[in-house]
């Protein structure tokens, strides 16, 4: 079975300072695409970034970078220059090509000034 | 921009009431879901549909249906609600060509009492 597993329940950071959330995942796929949402209090869940499996390069979107472990199957999210913004829960998520998304349990993160 | 619009935002019914939740996206999607968000538990999927008429089971159907007589409309009904069906539940929309991007719903906040 394909889960996805965040083991930080909760994460600090201060203001302008870097902080990286884990993500594992299991599946006997090759070929699949990893997300990270980012879910404010307004509860809209907000795509940060995204990787295709078969692209061995990590994605980067503006201060949100991904560290794509394939092998280990790992899939983490860094943020630098944590804003204040950031604060938000955040969910790692994957999904077959015409399958369905399977999320984590999420990971609080606080942002402190 | 997609929309995808779930158009009762909080409710609060009585056990044993029949419920039903909306979900409407605007972009011509073929795939749609329903999922449930929990504390702790991320977001888990409930049904999702490839098609008008077509549906299967996601990970916790247990409790639930759903009708797809419109390729925009998607709903979720709770046959004979009860109290640990209070929770969050999430609409979301795909297809599976372009960007393949995931768009989801704000959110119904449902209590049952």
């Amino acid at each position: 079975a394909q889960t996805v597993t965040q083991s930080q329940p909760e994460m600090s950071v201060q203001e302008a300072e870097t902080v990286t959330l884990s993500c594992t995942y299991d599946t006997s796929e090759s070929d699949y695409y990893l997300f990270w949402y980012k879910q404010p209090p307004s509860r809209q869940m907000i795509l940060v970034i995204r990787q295709e499996a078969y692209k061995q390069q990590n994605a980067t979107e503006n201060r949100f970078s991904v560290n794509f472990q394939k092998a280990a199957k790992s899939f983490s999210l860094k943020i630098s220059d944590s804003q204040l913004g950031d604060a938000a829960m955040y969910f790692c998520a994957y999904r077959v090509q015409g399958g369905k998304l399977i999320f984590g349990q999420g990971t609080e993160l606080s942002v402190k000034p | 921009d997609v929309k995808v619009t779930q158009s009762s935002r909080y409710l609060v019914k009585r056990t044993g009431e029949k419920v039903f939740l909306e979900c409407v996206q605007d972009m011509d999607h073929e795939n749609m879901f329903w999922y449930r968000q929990d504390p702790g538990l991320g977001l888990r999927l409930i049904y999702f549909s490839y098609d008008v008429k077509m549906k299967e089971k996601g990970d916790i159907p247990e409790g639930y249906s759903v009708s797809r007589e419109k390729k925009e409309r998607f709903s979720l009904i709770l046959e004979s609600a009860s109290t640990n069906q209070t929770s969050m539940y999430l609409c979301a929309s795909h297809t599976p060509h372009g960007r393949n991007t995931i768009y989801f719903g704000e959110g119904s906040w449902l209590t049952v009492v």
